[in-house]
């Protein structure tokens, strides 16, 4: 399975201002994809991140809101912008890996907002 | 959008005790996974489930792929403290979908020693 990291591994922020969390993998993979967990709840996908395209955002969830870089085959960032309290979630990226393509997460960014 | 609904919703269960949870869905989906979540970290991936009727284990853990496809259960045998956490199941469409996961809103465990 592929070793994930996120930076950063927590935040406080203010509102109205942006934070961008970033995600490095260990080996290439192609595709990439951006989850959130809010309190106490289930994931939920946001975009899928493949490098050399524009990200694919699910539902609910835009660009200018969430806007994703994914500049090579190990690193993808996804900026929360002007966030405001009900952003207050644990960010989530994962690759696919594995023979049969199976998904892996990385630790977490869990983001407070004020 | 897809959903999966995933039983119980929490479990109380002394240790030494088997433990056994579900997801349904209301579509096909064409693989199954199953992962932990452990507080301020992020889900782990237990077992993959490819194949309707498929029955695969992972030390005292055993999930199986539904013969319909919309369903999909875990089984945990003898219960040990660090069974703790969140279980979550999720399942894959495959198609145009391919790589897209759904979650079920998981089940949370807890194990009295």
């Amino acid at each position: 399975s592929a070793v994930i990291s996120q930076k950063p591994s927590r935040d406080i922020c203010q509102r109205g201002t942006s934070l961008t969390i970033q995600c490095q993998v260990d080996s290439q993979v192609t595709m990439m994809f951006w989850y959130r967990q809010q309190p106490g709840q289930s994931l939920t996908l946001i975009a899928t991140a493949n490098q050399g395209s524009e990200a694919t955002y699910e539902s609910g969830f835009v660009i200018d809101k969430f806007p994703i870089s994914r500049p090579n085959l190990t690193f993808s960032t996804l900026t929360v912008s002007n966030m405001s309290p009900e952003d207050s979630s644990i960010y989530l990226c994962s690759v696919e890996g594995g023979v049969d393509y199976e998904q892996y997460f990385g630790p977490g960014t869990r983001l407070t907002v004020t | 959008g897809q959903q999966l609904n995933q039983s119980p919703q929490s479990m109380f269960i002394q240790e030494g005790e088997d433990v056994s949870m579900n997801c349904t869905s209301s579509s096909i989906f064409n693989t199954w996974l199953w992962y932990k979540q452990d507080p301020g970290e992020g889900p782990v991936l237990l077992i993959a489930l490819y194949k309707a009727g498929e029955l695969t284990s992972n030390g005292r853990l055993t999930a199986q792929f539904g013969i319909t496809r919309k369903d999909s259960f875990l089984n945990i045998s003898a219960s040990i403290p660090s069974d703790v956490g969140i279980y979550f199941c999720a399942g894959r469409p495959g198609g145009t979908s391919y790589g897209k996961l759904t979650f079920g809103q998981g089940t949370i465990l807890t194990v009295h020693p």
